[in-house]
């Protein structure tokens, strides 16, 4: 059974500080994935998705790495702003025997981050 | 487009009544999920359904739970009879299951249904 951990589990900084959400899960055979955003009382929203064959992507101040082999991905977000506070989950989709998508998403608890001016 | 559209935003409710959340994933997406966030679990997935059909419901708590994909542009989630243990946030979430496809596999979110059973 897949299991996603989140760490650190909440993290505080002041604004203009680099950061990095780390990101584990235990079974490396995923297909893809995926870094959402989720604000205080609001749905999910998509940042950043990587391919099981991809190392990286990137959009804006964010990049996140994936290593798959490890079972481990990271997001970095340089330069935080005030506007970056909310928590951040990630989840990995498992590839069916056919190697597509079918397979389902599984989430870790999230980081929940404040960013203070 | 609109994104994934949730009914209701928020219910109250009576434990013992049936809840009906419903969910019009993106056009032209064929994969749709159901979700139930709470603080002490988190994010779990209840059920999904590739081209309407119900793929993986191992996540459905109990026979209370049932849902349904009529069509390519509409599904229900029912609680019944609704518990107290019922109250969370039910999200449905919508993709396009293609590979090689920019934008496929990325989990479109809509706001969810807040339950709350008394």
């Amino acid at each position: 059974k897949q299991e996603v951990t989140q760490i650190p589990a909440a993290l505080s900084v002041p604004e203009g500080e680099n950061l990095v959400l780390n990101c584990s899960f235990t079974d490396s055979a995923i297909y893809n994935l995926q870094w959402f955003r989720q604000d205080p009382g609001k749905g999910l929203t998509s940042l950043l998705l990587i391919q099981s064959s991809q190392r990286e992507q990137t959009s804006g101040r964010l990049n996140a790495s994936l290593d798959k082999s490890s079972g481990r991905s990271t997001l970095y977000i340089a330069a935080s702003q005030p506007g970056d506070s909310a928590t951040y989950l990630c989840a990995v989709r498992r590839g069916d025997a056919g190697g597509t998508s079918y397979g389902k998403l599984t989430f870790g608890q999230g980081t929940i981050l404040t960013v203070h001016p | 487009d609109a994104g994934v559209i949730q009914s209701p935003r928020h219910e109250v409710t009576e434990m013992g009544q049936e809840v009906t959340l419903r969910c019009k994933p993106i056009s032209g997406h064929n994969s749709l999920f159901w979700y139930r966030q709470t603080m002490m679990r988190g994010l779990e997935l209840l059920i999904y359904f590739n081209n309407n059909v119900p793929i993986d419901d191992s996540g459905m708590p109990e026979d209370r739970f049932s849902a349904k994909m009529p069509n390519a542009s509409f599904s229900t989630l029912k609680i019944q009879p609704s518990e107290p243990r019922d109250s969370a946030v039910y999200f449905c979430a919508s993709s396009l299951r293609e590979q090689g496809v920019s934008g496929a596999n990325v989990l479109t979110f809509g706001a969810g249904s807040r339950l709350t059973v008394l």
